[in-house]
């Protein structure tokens, strides 16, 4: 059984630029969360999708955006890219409210 | 606003001796799940806690729950240095049927030989 697919891997891009980040989830999971991991703020949840609807939102800028499509691959972007946004940014995939989310290895993304 | 800690943010200890994590959270919930995490990697998914009074054991890691003091511990028995990682808990207090964890800090254990 596959596990949660993101992609790319790494990315660096400049400050200003937007980026899209990936994320295919486990085959027949329609739930799909976004979290970012920084060394000084740990892990922060950026928002969730369920049937393509965004069910749950932390507490970013309007920069952070999500989308998820009907096959339940998700998709995050950031626009206008600030240092403070290089992360690793975490997908994670659940069946249900009372099972546990699986997480893909992540994007890498550095900001210059 | 929930917050969740996790002590000790740091822990070396030895191999073969016996350890244990506290999670804290702060709002009340029934779903608390500890990850494993090894340096440069995504989150491993150890246990799933949903009831008060629940224990669940792996090998030489125990996870239990107490919802009414909104806590939760990871006992480490006879470590291995295999156990070496970053140990996050999370926490899920969504009313509705979303997913939404609030992470601990984490506790970065290293065990030595």
């Amino acid at each position: 059984k596959a596990g949660v697919t993101q992609t790319p891997r790494y990315l660096i891009k400049t400050r200003g630029q937007q980026v899209t980040l990936s994320c295919s989830p486990i085959s027949g999971h329609r739930s799909v969360s976004w979290y970012q991991q920084t060394p000084g703020q740990g892990l922060q949840f950026l928002f969730e999708y369920f049937s393509e609807t965004q069910r749950n939102k932390g507490n970013f800028p309007g920069r952070f955006s999500g989308r998820q499509f009907s096959n339940s691959r998700s998709e995050m972007n950031v626009s206008t890219l600030e240092l403070g946004d290089s992360a690793l940014y975490l997908c994670a995939s659940s069946a249900g409210r009372t099972t546990e989310a699986f997480f893909g290895q992540g994007t890498r993304l550095t900001v210059v | 606003e929930l917050k969740v800690e996790q002590n000790p943010l740091f822990l070396s200890m030895q191999e073969g001796k016996n350890y244990t994590i506290y999670c804290n959270y702060s709002t009340t919930s029934d779903r608390l799940y500890w990850y494993r995490q090894d340096p440069g990697k995504s989150l491993e998914s150890l246990f799933v806690l949903l009831s008060n009074g629940a224990v669940k054991q792996e090998g030489r890691l125990m996870a239990s729950l107490d919802t009414k003091a909104r806590l939760s511990t990871l006992h480490i028995t006879a470590a291995v240095h295999d156990l070496s990682a970053t140990y996050f808990c999370a926490v899920d207090n969504t009313n509705n049927a979303g997913n939404m964890l609030t992470f601990g800090g984490g506790t970065r254990l290293m065990v030595k030989p």
